[in-house]
């Protein structure tokens, strides 16, 4: 089954500046990427996604990019705020009936230093 | 609209004891995923349903977990006879009709945190 590897597992970085977090992943049948963030005491939520047919994504400050043949892509977020301090999840998903649920990375907790 | 909702948010048992949780998905979603996060980690799959039936079972850790999903609608994780590995937050997600091409994103509740003592 799929494998996806994440890191870092903890990222500081000062307010304003970028963060980078990469994640691999093992099923060169994935086709799907989503990335979700977890705060405290609640659930993931999508904050954006990626399909195999796209390289690259944007969405204000975030950004995602997708290399299928290195089967890595990574997210980027730029001018960080304090409020994006969180725990960030990668996750992938091949295609076809049988593979619906999302495998999920280990996390990366992001703090952001005011 | 209304989200994912799970019950209890938390809930402490004594090992050996019985537990349910329940999720209440988002209205029209058929499919609907448990996941288990141990403190620190990452998501663990357990268990994905479509529509009543749970095409999917290969997550759970043992014949002590099981889930059922009435309706297709509410779902139920239950826990046999607990022990303090299966301490954790248990997720439930929801979404819509997931085919082939399985780009439905998943919307996650807040979980529910079960301590073992």
């Amino acid at each position: 089954g799929e494998n996806v590897e994440q890191h870092p597992s903890t990222l500081s970085v000062q307010e304003g500046d970028s963060a980078v977090i990469k994640c691999t992943y093992s099923d060169s049948a994935s086709n799907y990427f989503p990335w979700y963030k977890q705060e405290l005491g609640k659930g993931p939520q999508l904050i954006i996604d990626i399909r195999s047919n796209v390289g690259e994504k944007k969405d204000q400050r975030i950004a995602v990019t997708l290399n299928k043949t290195a089967k890595h892509f990574s997210l980027h977020i730029t001018e960080t705020q304090p409020e994006d301090s969180a725990v960030y999840f990668c996750a992938a998903r091949p295609l076809g009936f049988g593979n619906e649920k999302l495998t999920f990375g280990t996390g990366t907790r992001l703090t952001i230093i005011p | 609209g209304a989200g994912v909702s799970q019950s209890p948010s938390n809930k402490v048992t004594e090992k050996g004891k019985d537990v349910e949780l329940r999720c209440d998905p988002i209205s029209g979603h058929t499919a609907l995923y448990w996941y288990r996060q141990s403190l620190g980690q990452g998501l663990e799959f357990l268990i994905y349903f479509q529509g009543n039936s749970a095409p999917d079972k290969s997550g759970l850790p043992s014949d002590r977990f099981s889930a059922e999903r009435t309706g297709g609608s509410v779902s139920t994780l239950t826990i046999q006879r607990t022990q303090q590995e299966d301490s954790a937050v248990y997720l439930c997600a929801s979404s819509l009709n997931q085919g082939p091409m399985g780009d439905s994103p998943l919307h996650f509740g807040n979980g529910t945190r079960l301590t073992v003592t």
